[in-house]
Parts: C-alpha cells; structure tokens; sequence
C-alpha cells in the first residue's frame, strides 16, 4: 500500500516560521506536491519537488530527500489567512499513467 | 489563468435518485480527475481521464459512473447512492500525465448529501 503521513494539528504565531512534515513510503514516486486547504474551499497549488533539495518560492518553500522518503513545507512570516490545512500529494506512476495520492493533512492554525 | 469549474455547488438527493456532477475546464488540459473528499480528511483519488479516456479507476463502486464526453468536460453519473457518499467531490485537471512537472488545479467542489 501507499502511505503517506503527517501530523494531525500544528499552531504557531503570527509572524514566526513553521515547518510541516510529510513522510511517503510509496512505489513510483515521480513527485511531490504541496496544496493549502481553506475549511470549505478546493485545494490550492503552493509548490512542488521532483528533485532532492529546497524549492523557494516566497514565503513558501518545501525541501525534498527521495532516499528518506521525506518532505517538509516551509511557512515564513506567518500570516492570519495562514491558518488553514496543509495537504502532501504524491505523484505516482510512470510517463503516461500518473495518479495524486494525498497525504493525511496538516491542520495549521496560526494565532495572533 | 486557470480555472476548473463544477455544478451544481450543493446537491442533495435522494437514495433512488439519478443525479451527475458536472465539471468543465478551458485550459487546454488533457487529464482530468474526480477525487472525493470527507470532512477533515484528504482528497482521496476516484478516477483518472487521459485524452478522453478512462485510464484510472480506483476500485470505486459502481453507483458512481464517470464519463468525459470530450477533453474539456468531465461528469460523474450518480444513482443509488448511500448516505456514507455524502462528501465534498472535487474535480481537478492537469496539462497531460507525460508532462514532467505538471500539477493539477482544482475546481470548487460538489457538496453532495444523501438523504
């Protein structure tokens, strides 16, 4: 089976940094994508790794080690609207049958 | 730009009914997905269309029906559903599966209730 983790709940202050982790033991990783979650609303797009190392992208950036299976999502300067649930998605497959299996998701709750 | 939508918003039907979710997408993508989601829990994948054709379908029941008629537009067909299929339904599309580096976008999602 596909197992994809994180922890359950975060909170943290405004204005501070956060990391979030996600853990993978998956077969075909050709991946891995980070989604921000409002309570009611789809899943939006922040970042993504295919490579080992850190992927910047203003306040957002998510570090990658295929060989540990591991993933984090780094949050700068942390925002109010930040509060929100963090979801890892993996991408599985090869060249033409690609899936996104999603990990347990990160509640973020960020206080003033 | 990009933008995936869904009708209806909020559906609720009855255990008998016969009712499909629609969603439709212009930004030229070429796979499209239906994954639905429980409350406080993660999206979990339900089909994958590739170029117009059925290339996933993760073991789902067949009370759900997919169909894409063509590569902009995706439905899901529901019929005898439970009240457990009660979810959030969301639709989502991606450039093509071959495309290395390729994320999906998600449309708003489909409330749907069964009574």
């Amino acid at each position: 089976g596909q197992n994809i983790d994180q922890p359950t709940e975060m909170t943290a202050t405004e204005g501070a940094i956060v990391q979030i982790n996600c853990t993978y033991q998956t077969s075909g990783f050709n991946g891995l994508f980070w989604y921000q979650q409002h309570a009611g609303e789809a899943p939006t797009f922040l970042s993504y790794n295919v490579l080992d190392g850190l992927e910047e992208k203003g306040r957002f950036s998510s570090f990658l080690s295929r060989s540990k299976g591991y993933s984090y999502l780094l949050l700068k300067e942390l925002q109010m609207k930040d509060s929100a649930s963090y979801l890892c998605a993996v991408r599985l497959g090869t060249s033409g049958t690609y899936k996104y299996i999603f990990g347990t998701g990160t509640r973020l709750k960020v206080l003033a | 730009d990009t933008e995936v939508t869904q009708t209806p918003k909020h559906l609720v039907m009855g255990m008998t009914n016969k009712k499909s979710l629609k969603c439709e997408q212009h930004m030229g993508h070429r796979a499209m997905y239906w994954y639905k989601q429980k409350a406080k829990k993660p999206p979990e994948l339900m089909f994958v269309y590739s170029y117009e054709k059925l290339s996933i379908n993760e073991s789902v029941p067949s009370r759900f029906s997919p169909e894409c008629p063509n590569s902009s537009l995706l439905n899901l067909h529901l019929h005898a559903l439970q009240p457990e299929d009660s979810a959030l339904y969301l639709c989502a599309s991606s450039q093509g599966l071959a495309v290395p580096g390729n994320t999906i976008y998600f449309g708003e999602g489909s409330w749907l209730t069964v009574v």
